[in-house]
């Protein structure tokens, strides 16, 4: 039972465009959502996260939108850089202070070609 | 401020061996979080120690198992390794109070043969 999915595999964008990564869930209990960033040979890097409370965080070129109704998420990338090409996860926490668990979506591969 | 290490990077064993990979947290993260991640099941949830107890449990079978010392560096160990345990396994630690914000070390790849 995959609680997060992101049904898109892979993107490519043009630098400079906006890049957009979807990610749904099914379970209502998750109250933190996260995205990271993952190069290959590294592990995962914290890009933003946003609480279940608010329907939108933003932290210079990444913006995350919260649609707790439609349970989507998803993050927005402005403009994209080349460096941007990675493999991006959504994540989601239940109990997000005090527990460590979280449930990842399978990626999505992001190609920002020059 | 140092980020997470893990050792050793890369292990190959044989099947039906023992395995012990280490984790050390950034300095003042008591979280210590263990995944998996496979080609084919993504990154999956092993186990969380916090304050050297196990808080979280994924549904992995006995064979994998974890500690966590007093200075919140952690290890886990498989036993009985099989060719399906052969993954890039990743630790990841967090501040107290802020357990969803997890901070992953570079993985260890783990080959079975």
């Amino acid at each position: 039972d995959q609680q997060v999915k992101q049904n898109s595999p892979s993107l490519s964008v043009q630098e400079g465009r906006i890049s957009i990564l979807n990610c749904d869930y099914t379970n209502s209990m998750f109250d933190y959502f996260l995205w990271y960033k993952k190069y290959p040979a590294e592990g995962p890097t914290f890009l933003i996260s946003i609480s279940s409370i608010k329907d939108k965080n933003e932290d210079g070129r990444f913006t995350v939108f919260l649609n707790k109704s439609a349970k989507h998420l998803s993050l927005h990338i402005v403009p994209s850089q080349p460096g941007d090409s990675a493999v991006y996860f959504c994540a989601a926490s239940v109990g997000s202070s005090n527990t460590g668990k979280l449930i990842f979506g399978q990626g999505t591969t992001l190609q920002v070609k020059p | 401020k140092a980020g997470v290490t893990q050792t050793p990077r890369y292990l190959i064993k044989t099947r039906g061996q023992q395995v012990t990979l280490s984790c050390s947290p950034i300095s003042g993260h008591r979280s210590v979080s263990w995944y998996q991640q496979t080609p084919g099941q993504g990154l999956q949830f092993l186990f969380e120690y916090f304050s050297e107890t196990q808080r979280n449990k994924g549904n992995f079978p006995g064979r994998f198992s974890g500690r966590q010392f007093s200075n919140s560096r952690s290890e886990m160990n498989v036993s009985t390794l099989e060719l399906g345990d052969s993954a890039l396994y990743l630790c990841a630690s967090s501040k107290q109070g802020e357990a969803y914000e997890q901070y992953f070390g570079p993985g260890t790849r783990l080959t079975v043969t």
